[in-house]
């Protein structure tokens, strides 16, 4: 099926561990984009990318590195997992043809860094 | 700068009863706005975008919002709740050098009582 796939759904890991969350689009969009949501803060972005190798960082990027080698895959790696990285984990997209950012979502991934 | 605030984090009504979920904006220049929904353990969907056209937006699920310029205000209605509008709804304003840099409130939870 068509549209934003996101993996895995929930990960429990440990402090200092490196995890990669996966971002998967079917749409061919250009741009891509990981945002973390937190009680009281909404959600805040972290990374985008305009096109494959094209990435630039938002507004808390510090912890998070992303690559973007195909268009269609977005992944997202904490080198070394903290505790207030401990959050719910949203990939989005957008075709470049419609402006004023993201239009479509994907489900989310629950991560706990214990 | 930019900024975006969601002046009530909860709001309850009646089956059948009006919906008013409250957002003011801060913007030196024309801003877009957008209004999202999340149900539980889902993505955000896009209800409505404002951008710079008709200023009363009409949205999926018989939402609207009204871009007021002199309030600086984006509210979010509906004339009569369903059950299934029970959710939690982000207003967002997008940054004017940057249509893909989106800030979004703090969000709103409603909930429908039978």
């Amino acid at each position: 099926d068509a549209g934003i796939t996101q993996s895995p759904r929930y990960k429990i890991t440990e402090t200092g561990r490196q995890v990669t969350l996966m971002c998967h689009q079917t749409w061919s969009h250009s741009y891509m984009f990981w945002y973390r949501q937190d009680l009281g803060h909404g959600l805040r972005l972290i990374y985008y990318s305009a096109a494959a190798d094209i990435t630039d960082k938002g507004e808390v990027p510090d912890g998070y590195v992303v690559s973007r080698s195909k268009t269609e895959n977005f992944p997202l790696t904490l080198e070394s997992a903290t505790r207030s990285q401990t959050s719910v984990y949203f990939c989005a997209s957008r075709d470049p043809g419609l402006a004023g950012g993201p239009r479509l979502f994907g489900p989310g991934t629950r991560l706990t860094v214990l | 700068a930019q900024s975006v605030t969601q002046l009530d984090s909860h709001v309850s009504v009646s089956e059948g009863t009006p919906v008013l979920l409250r957002c003011n904006y801060s913007s030196s220049y024309s801003p877009s706005l957008f209004w999202y929904v999340q149900h539980p353990n889902k993505g955000l969907q896009l209800l409505l975008k404002y951008t710079s056209a008709a200023t009363l937006v009409k949205g999926i699920n018989g939402f609207e919002a009204e871009f007021k310029k002199s309030e600086t205000s984006f509210h979010l209605t509906k004339p009569s709740a369903h059950m299934s509008d029970a959710a939690e709804y982000f207003c967002v304003v997008t940054l004017p050098y940057n249509t893909d840099k989106l800030i979004f409130g703090t969000g709103t939870r409603l909930q429908v009582f039978p």
